[in-house]
């Protein structure tokens, strides 16, 4: 079982500040995708990114996929409130099957 | 809009209750699914569906069943409740080829 581990598990900053979450896999991935959850609600995706050394950016948010296809990071720079959340990374595993990280809670202060 | 539905938001059962939570999809998906979620464990596949009538285990199936007998809907059952199956249940559905999954607001069922 491929296994996804995120750090920090959880995360308060205050609005402004910049922050890294970290997802990592015991072994290669394809594909791998971030979400947020917001209480209360499913999550919903962020981003996919499927090449090594790939970055994508979402706003304020940048993404990127590790060049061994075993890590990724997500980046917020100048974090506010609305990015109150739990950040979940997962990959595509064999027959329609997701995995997901543990994910990590971010709390944004006014 | 794409939307996922599910019956309830909020449940409380007894223990050895048999429980149904139902998940709506009107997006056509061919693919559902059924999580669990739980603090410091992410989220867990419990079973999912790749067509009408089929069914795949996930990870964590035991103690839980499941059914569709239409496209849209898929249904999960507990067949006698415990108190370790208090938790928050996600539903989702996925197109075939495609990257999103597309999530229910989740049921939290307190079993007592």
């Amino acid at each position: 079982t491929q296994l996804l581990e995120q750090s920090p598990q959880f995360l308060s900053i205050q609005e402004g500040e910049n922050l890294t979450v970290y997802c990592n896999s015991s072994s290669v991935f394809s594909s791998l995708q971030w979400y947020r959850q917001e209480p209360g609600e499913g999550p919903v995706l962020l981003v996919t990114v499927v090449t090594g050394g790939e970055v994508k950016k979402l706003k304020r948010l940048t993404f990127q996929f590790g060049d061994a296809r075993k890590d990724s990071s997500l980046h917020i720079t100048a974090a506010q409130p609305g990015d109150t959340g739990l950040y979940l990374c997962a990959l595509f595993g064999g027959y329609q099957k997701v995995t997901f990280g543990t994910g990590t809670k971010l709390q944004v202060i006014p | 809009d794409v939307k996922v539905t599910q019956s309830s938001r909020y449940l409380v059962k007894r223990t050895g209750e048999k429980v149904f939570l139902e998940c709506v999809q009107d997006m056509d998906h061919e693919n559902m699914f059924w999580y669990r979620q739980d603090p410091g464990l992410g989220l867990r596949l419990i079973y999912f569906s790749y067509d009408v009538k089929m069914k795949e285990k996930g990870d964590i199936p035991e103690g839980y069943s499941v059914s569709r007998e239409k496209k849209e809907r898929f249904s999960l059952i507990l067949e006698s409740a415990s108190t370790n199956q208090t938790s928050m249940y996600l539903c989702a559905s996925r197109g075939t080829g495609g990257f999103e999954q597309y999530f229910g607001p989740g049921t939290r069922l307190t079993v007592t």
